[in-house]
């Protein structure tokens, strides 16, 4: 059975940084390219940054680039994204998501609120 | 950046009456086009990918069409569970983008 499982989210205050990890079971996590998309509240979804699985091409949607930062640790089977200069427009949810060989997502972690508050 | 845009914001349907639910690539998405359906409190869960081919376990009430720039979700006789909210998303080009969604109520 596929798992993913978010964790690293919390309270930040405007400007911080934040690691959020994502561990990954249930399969060969190498060969999947993986994604992080997030939802702020009562909002729609927004994909957020890509990985792919094998040599690790990354992408980002405009809102994060220059800030984020999305790596793979295919040793531990554990995804991440570094958030940096956080503002209060990157208050959401953030779901790790596997992708098949093409980009949709075929499964979804259970998410992990990141809020950035002073 | 494909722009997907949803319509309509919320569709109210009667259990067992058909309904339709559109999505728009402001170019062309090919068939590269998947549905989400989200309930509330809960991750998105995958329905349709290629455009119409139904993921492992979704009900044949769901089907999707569409190709280029126009795709359609069809919930054929919705049961009470399907009432929920569901997203678009094309995965044609990066980056990768979803539709605002559209919620189907009950009516």
């Amino acid at each position: 059975e596929v798992q993913l499982v978010e964790s690293g989210g919390g309270l930040v205050q405007p400007g911080g940084s934040l690691r959020l990890s994502c561990a990954a079971s249930g399969f060969t996590f190498s060969s999947y390219g993986m994604s992080w998309v997030r939802q702020a509240p009562g909002k729609g979804l927004e994909w957020v940054s890509g990985i792919s699985g094998g040599v690790g091409n990354t992408h980002y949607a405009d809102s994060v680039k220059g800030r984020f930062t999305i790596s793979r640790d295919n040793s531990r089977n554990t995804l991440f994204l570094q958030m940096n200069s956080l503002g209060a427009e990157d208050t959401a949810v953030y779901y790790c998501a596997r992708h098949t060989g093409v980009y949709y997502v075929d499964d979804w972690g259970r998410g992990t609120l990141v809020t950035v508050s002073s | 950046e494909i722009v997907m845009t949803q319509s309509p914001a919320t569709l109210s349907v009667s259990p067992g009456e058909r309904a339709t639910l559109s999505c728009r690539a402001s170019q062309t998405a090919s068939s590269n086009l998947a549905w989400y359906q989200q309930k509330p409190g809960q991750a998105p869960r995958l329905l349709i990918y290629g455009a119409s081919t139904r993921a492992a376990g979704i009900p044949a009430r769901f089907s999707g069409s569409g190709s280029g720039t126009e795709f359609t979700l069809t919930l054929s006789s919705p049961q009470s569970e399907d009432f929920a909210v569901y997203y678009c998303q094309q995965y044609n080009n990066w980056p990768l983008t979803f539709g605002g969604g559209t919620k189907v109520e009950i009516k």
